[in-house]
């Protein structure tokens, strides 16, 4: 079955220092790779993806995340962290559905991240 | 520019209640989701809507309904609710294909006594 998975339930980071909130992933063919962040009492929102090419996909934020082949992983990076950056990340993959061209999406379980001031 | 609207907020319901969760959205999205969440297990699909006219369960169906009532409406009911069904419920919606992000709801906060 494709999956995702999230390795750390919980990232604690000072502020100032980068970041990193891993993902490994387990689809076949070609992956695409989603990171979604959730603020509380929120949604999640959108904040890059990979489908293909440069293995350094830039989003919102001046979030980054590394997509490596071997390794399996799609990890999230940030070089500089900040306090408003806590919130729940959330790696995602998508799935196909049962009728002709639908795609769900499989999420991970989540990853808290703290940045301490 | 409102997105995905979910209504209500919050909602408190005693055991065996029926209610109905509902959700818009105003991007002329094909596809609609719902989904479930609860600490620990991350989002679970429960239904979604690749387009209209069409719906299919998702990973955790049991206890639920939906109904997509036209390109912008996607309802979730539960007929008789259960405590285990005390959770935070999301609507998205997307363009069809894999490639394309799901936009999300700010959530439906609801509890089952």
């Amino acid at each position: 079955a494709q999956s995702v998975a999230q390795p750390e339930d919980q990232v604690n980071v000072a502020e100032g220092n980068p970041l990193t909130v891993k993902c490994t992933y387990s689809v076949s063919g070609n992956p695409y790779l989603f990171w979604y962040v959730q603020y509380p009492n929120r949604g999640l929102q959108f904040l890059l993806k990979y489908i293909t090419g440069d293995n350094l996909v830039k989003g919102s934020y001046g979030f980054e995340a590394e997509f490596n082949k071997s390794q399996t992983s799609f990890h999230l990076k940030k070089p500089s962290a900040l306090v408003s950056d806590s919130a729940l990340y959330f790696c995602a993959a998508p799935i196909r559905g049962s009728g002709a061209g639908s795609y769900q999406l499989t999420f991970g379980k989540g990853t808290k991240l703290s940045v301490i001031p | 520019n409102a997105g995905v609207t979910q209504t209500p907020k919050f909602q408190v319901l005693k055991t065996g209640q029926s209610m109905t969760l509902q959700c818009a959205q105003d991007m002329n999205h094909n596809s609609m989701y719902w989904y479930r969440q609860d600490p620990g297990m991350g989002l679970r699909l429960i239904y979604y809507s690749a387009s209209e006219g069409t719906t299919d369960k998702g990973e955790v169906p049991n206890g639920y309904n939906v109904s997509r009532l036209n390109k912008r409406e996607f309802s979730l009911r539960l007929e008789s609710a259960a405590p285990s069904q005390t959770s935070v419920y999301f609507c998205a919606s997307s363009e069809s294909g894999r490639v394309l992000a799901q936009h999300f709801g700010d959530g439906t906060r609801l509890s089952i006594l």
